[in-house]
């Protein structure tokens, strides 16, 4: 069966340090993959897009990348700040299907 | 300006009751979604329409109906509401389907008593 996963147990890191964070998936191949970010009581906001044919791609702080071949993508957030504490969500596009399914989300926990 | 905007944010109603939540987008996107995200945080999506036409239905009972009036507006309508229904809902758009980022709405969370 086809399965996102993400680390349920929240990441916790210092201040300034770089938090990476991991999505596995089984039984897809998708042409791209989604990060984005939830807050409590928000809504997800998207972060960015890597595509299967890049390795890597960087957006400010943040760097995404996706090994098809390990069917995994990392999230990493550098110098990472309390105002980066929230949970990160992959997602892609199922098979064939015109719609993203979303991993479960991690939590991360920047400490002063 | 808020981009996808629900209401309600919050619905607290009785087992049996009917309910509707709205959902609006001022962003010129031609598609819009739903997805319910239960206790166990999993999004799900539920519903996609492009140009006002349904082109997603996932495994939903049919007590759910969206309906959507024009490109920007997609309404979930629930009869019979069940304990189970009790979720936090969020609306999203996107310019087209596929690879296109999705923004969300701040969703609306569902009691049912």
């Amino acid at each position: 069966s086809q399965k996102i996963e993400q680390n349920s147990e929240a990441l916790n890191i210092q201040e300034g340090k770089t938090a990476t964070l991991t999505c596995n998936y089984t039984n897809y191949s998708p042409a791209y993959l989604q990060w984005y970010r939830q807050d409590p009581g928000r809504g997800p906001v998207f972060l960015l897009l890597i595509r299967e044919n890049e390795k890597e791609k960087r957006k400010e702080r943040l760097k995404v990348t996706f090994d098809t071949t390990l069917k995994q993508s990392l999230f990493h957030i550098t110098a990472s700040q309390p105002a980066d504490s929230a949970t990160y969500l992959c997602a892609l596009e199922g098979t064939g299907r015109r719609a993203l399914t979303f991993g479960s989300g991690t939590r991360l926990q920047v400490q002063p | 300006d808020t981009a996808v905007s629900q209401t309600p944010k919050y619905l607290v109603t009785q087992m049996g009751n009917d309910k509707s939540i709205k959902c609006e987008q001022n962003l010129g996107h031609d598609t819009m979604y739903w997805y319910k995200q239960d206790s166990k945080k999993f999004l799900k999506i539920m519903f996609s329409y492009n140009n006002k036409e349904l082109i997603i239905n996932e495994t939903v009972p049919n007590r759910f109906s969206p309906k959507s009036p024009d490109k920007a507006h997609l309404n979930l309508h629930i009869n019979s509401l069940e304990l189970g229904d009790s979720a936090v809902y969020f609306c999203a758009s996107s310019l087209g389907q596929g690879d296109q980022p999705q923004h969300f709405g701040d969703g609306t969370r569902l009691s049912i008593l």
